[in-house]
């Protein structure tokens, strides 16, 4: 079986500038998740889709990320514009069910470096 | 809110002795518990969790953690570790309400030889 699937794997940007990341979940997982892992901190959740639909976005600082589930299967993160303090490894991740009744397979991450 | 702490950032141990890495959690009711590995360069994994019954869990890689609900923690064990287990280590704590899962900032493992 497959793993979840995330590109860039690096990615070097200046402040102001615009990056997009894409995630592929595991084949039939109905919820995805992006998170957000800032060096010494454990991941924060950033968004979650069940489907194509946002179940959870509270933490995700919509003035300059955005995401989206197109036809419930992929995903794209965007930051526009990036800031010095978006330096983090984003990691993707995907379940059958809820975060806590199904268990998360995550993706190796991107890992976004802002000068 | 739900919150966890792990209380030790980095811990070195050699190969072949016994590890434990502390958790402690904070909640209001049972919550849902759960240890992770993140070994450099790839996602994280799915240790073990805890949702109700045995407090005693058993997880993969020779891995288990004990429930203690007077104390708050979920530590994780292993008798014996190898070189294979350096990594880092994050608890979580899920809130059964909410449905949510929130991270320690983890506790890395250096295994010397």
């Amino acid at each position: 079986e497959a793993g979840v699937a995330q590109s860039p794997r690096y990615k070097i940007i200046e402040k102001r500038q615009s990056v997009a990341f894409w995630c592929n979940p595991i084949s039939g997982h109905a919820t995805l998740y992006w998170y957000q892992q800032i060096l010494g901190q454990g991941p924060k959740l950033l968004i979650q889709f069940q489907n194509n639909g946002v179940v959870d976005d509270s933490q995700l600082p919509k003035d300059r990320f955005s995401a989206e589930r197109l036809k419930g299967v992929d995903s794209t993160l965007k930051i526009q514009p990036a800031k010095l303090e978006d330096s983090a490894v984003y990691l993707c991740a995907s379940s059958l069910a809820g975060p806590l009744t199904g268990e998360q397979f995550f993706g190796p991450g991107t890992r976004l470096t802002v000068l | 809110a739900q919150s966890v702490t792990q209380p030790d950032i980095h811990i070195t141990v050699s190969e072949g002795a016994s590890l434990e890495l502390r958790c402690n959690y904070s909640y209001g009711a049972t919550p849902y518990l759960f240890w992770y590995v993140q070994s450099p360069g790839q996602g994280l994994q799915l240790l073990l969790k805890y949702f109700s019954g045995d407090t005693l869990v058993q997880g993969i890689k020779g891995f288990e953690a004990e429930f203690k609900r007077s104390q708050s923690s979920f530590n994780l064990r292993k008798p014996s570790v190898h070189w294979s287990d350096a990594a880092e280590y994050f608890c979580a704590v899920g809130a059964p309400v909410q449905d949510k899962l929130s991270f320690g900032a983890g506790t890395t493992v250096t295994v010397r030889a």
